[in-house]
């Protein structure tokens, strides 16, 4: 299985602050790599996928990058919305594995 | 834009076998364009991955649960399901359909909330 280690588990942030949520595997994945955000209650959303590419309807404040076994995801200037969980999740084997979740919080 | 509909059994004893449907809208299954997937989340916990079906049938499920696990599609019926029989309060999760495509899951059901309780 490929191991999926997010950091932080948790963050406290302001409106208008970055911020940048970090994905690393335990082995390289090229550029298998996918964001959602998940809001308590409500089922995940993809964000983006393929490392940078944003999914459709999704603000262009959020942006990924990275390669190998280390991503990035970056909300460039934070909104009320984006209070929420965000999971990483490998798609370069079969079997798909995601991150533990970083939950994003209001300071 | 295609929507995705979990429904199915809620309360499930232990050993016995949960059993779930998803219903898809606004696309067809038989067009090739996804895969259709199943990941669970037990409460206050994250995502796990169980698999999924093919629209030709083809499975594939997670090692963990693949002794447990059935996945089938009716494309006449634009559905497909899961099956995990031998159930344990450990199943016991939110459980989401998802469309899969280039490994990405692109539009996801509700969930459904399945709990293993005598």
């Amino acid at each position: 299985d490929i191991q999926m280690t997010q950091s932080p588990s948790s963050l406290s942030a302001s409106i208008g602050d970055r911020v940048t949520i970090t994905c690393r595997t335990s082995q390289s994945i090229n550029n298998n790599l996918n964001w959602y955000q998940q809001k308590p209650g409500k089922a995940p959303q993809l964000l983006i996928y393929d490392t940078s590419i944003l999914q459709s309807g999704v603000p262009s404040r959020f942006s990924g990058g990275g390669s190998g076994t280390g991503f990035t995801l970056t909300i460039s200037t934070l909104q009320p919305e984006d209070f929420a969980t965000y999971y990483c999740q490998q798609s370069y084997t079969m079997f798909r594995t995601f991150g533990q979740g970083t939950k994003v919080e209001i300071k | 834009q295609l929507q995705l509909q979990e429904s199915g059994s809620r309360l499930v004893k232990p050993s016995q076998t949960l059993s779930l449907t998803c219903t898809v809208s606004g696309g067809s299954i038989s067009g090739g364009a996804y895969s259709c997937s199943w990941i669970r989340q037990p409460p206050g916990r994250g995502l796990e991955y169980i698999g999924f079906v093919s629209p030709g049938g083809s499975t594939y499920y997670s090692p963990s649960l693949k002794s447990r696990v059935a996945m089938s599609v009716d494309t006449s019926k634009n559905h497909f399901s899961l099956k995990l029989t031998s159930v344990t309060a450990a199943d016991t999760a939110v459980y989401y359909c998802a469309s899969q495509r280039g490994g990405a899951f692109h539009h996801w059901g509700r969930g459904t909330l399945v709990t293993v309780s005598s």
